[in-house]
């Protein structure tokens, strides 16, 4: 079973429209968690953690279900610029490594 | 805004040679990291680097690899003798502290090619 699993997409979607993608983890002890954003060849970026009680951020709004090893966000009113692959990340406890899913890619067209 | 900066951008290398890549960590971080993206797939970890010695390292991180900070400022990543599976993305990132609860901030990447 992969540490962090995820719907590989792609998600193409019109502007303005909803979008949600879903992430899970194999380890329970899992203690942090993030949702990262790549652009085509470049380095991930921190969109934003996700905390136990949920979150948001925006547009954004991340949700974390630890019963279930379950992680969500949610994209309100694309914009295009939110074309990107979005990596579903993961720390353990104790550990200093991130735990990078394969990531979910969003096309939003015009 | 500080910023993690790394060279080369690209480097375009033969197989058995050695590489060095380069990175500069922001400034007051003492956390530092290397994580590879081979095209198409994953990023994963490295290594990780804290006062000085690795704190913890993958699988992938033999003993062809090797770290080091050799100043204030810089911090290296070194393959001994390169094989055409080394090519990949290779993305240094440093944070002020443990991953729960510090960003860890990814610099540019180093396209590696190995012929």
């Amino acid at each position: 079973r992969k540490e962090v699993e995820q719907d590989p997409g792609p998600f193409n979607v019109p502007e303005g429209a909803t979008v949600a993608f879903n992430c899970t983890y194999s380890n329970s002890a899992s203690q942090s968690f993030f949702w990262y954003r790549q652009d085509c060849r470049k380095e991930p970026k921190l969109l934003m953690s996700v905390y136990s009680s949920g979150n948001e951020d925006g547009r954004f709004t991340a949700q974390l279900n630890r019963a279930s090893q379950y992680i969500s966000l949610l994209i309100r009113d694309s914009k295009l610029s939110d074309s990107a692959t979005y990596l579903c990340v993961v720390n353990e406890e104790s550990s200093y490594k991130l735990i990078f899913g394969s990531g979910t890619r969003l096309l939003v067209r015009p | 805004e500080p910023e993690v900066t790394q060279t080369p951008s690209h480097q375009v290398t033969q197989m058995g040679q050695e590489v060095i890549l380069r990175c500069v960590p922001i400034s007051n971080h003492l956390y530092f990291y290397w994580y590879r993206q081979i095209l198409g797939q994953k990023v994963e970890f490295l290594v990780s680097f804290y006062n000085n010695e690795i704190s913890e390292k993958s699988e992938i991180f033999d003993d062809q690899f090797s770290v080091e900070r050799p100043d204030g400022s810089n911090f290296t990543l070194k393959i001994r003798s390169t094989k055409l599976e080394d090519s990949a993305m290779y993305f240094c990132a440093s944070s002020e502290g443990l991953a729960g609860g510090h960003e860890q901030f990814f610099g540019p990447g180093t396209r590696l090619t190995v012929l």
